[in-house]
């Protein structure tokens, strides 16, 4: 079975702290993507990346920037955390189209 | 703009009853409908569609693909407490998309005791 961990569930920062995602999958999918999930938006793609050190813009980029140094491994980070970007991320990997999700974290930033 | 639109955004029914959930996409190029569930943790997948009207089954979960019309249909009979989730469809396009999904906002269901 396809694993794909976060490395927390629940996260508390502070406004302009720095913030740091890990995502980490298990079957060698070339294919790595961060949502956020908020109500009645659905999922919205923040960023996706194909291949080590490739990204690509997703729906909603802004405030946030990635990271994909190993093809197991993809960064999400908030340069600086603000109120709005308070929400569950979710992380998926995929070798074509059926996506494998980690179990999320919820951001909360005060 | 590419665009998948479900409905209703949520329900309401008491077990034993029948649902049906409505996912429409406007896109620009098609090459699958997927259909995830989600409790309260990871979306879980539920079914891929690429030809149209043929029905995918999965104990009483089933799903068909209208691309002529371009919509889908989740049906679940006899819901059960456990089926209460958000449902998610997306899109594939397929090509250069590198497995980029579009999704649509979700249907919450809620299955009463």
């Amino acid at each position: 079975d396809v694993k794909v961990t976060q490395s927390s569930r629940y996260l508390v920062k502070r406004t302009g702290e720095k913030v740091f995602l890990e995502c980490v999958q298990d079957m060698d999918h070339e294919n790595m993507f961060w949502y956020r999930q908020d109500p009645g938006l659905g999922l919205r793609l923040i960023y996706f990346s194909y291949d080590v050190k490739m990204k690509e813009k997703g729906d909603i980029p802004e405030g946030y920037s990635v990271s994909r140094e190993k093809k197991e491994r993809f960064s999400l980070i908030l340069e600086s955390a603000s109120t709005n970007q308070t929400s569950m991320y979710l992380c998926a990997s995929s070798f074509t189209s059926k996506q494998f999700f980690g179990p999320g974290t919820r951001l909360t930033v005060l | 703009e590419d665009k998948v639109v479900q409905s209703p955004l949520s329900l309401v029914v008491h077990e034993g009853d029948t649902v049906t959930l409505n996912c429409s996409y406007e896109v620009t190029n098609f090459r699958s409908l997927l259909w995830y569930k989600q409790e309260k943790k990871a979306p879980t997948f539920l079914f891929m569609l690429t030809s149209s009207g043929i029905e995918k089954k999965s104990g009483r979960l089933s799903s068909i693909l209208d691309k002529k019309e371009l919509f889908s249909i989740l049906n679940i009979t006899a819901t059960q407490t456990g089926d209460s989730a958000v449902y998610l469809c997306a899109f594939y396009a397929g090509g250069t998309s590198y497995g980029k999904l579009t999704f649509g906002q979700g249907t919450i269901l809620t299955v009463h005791p």
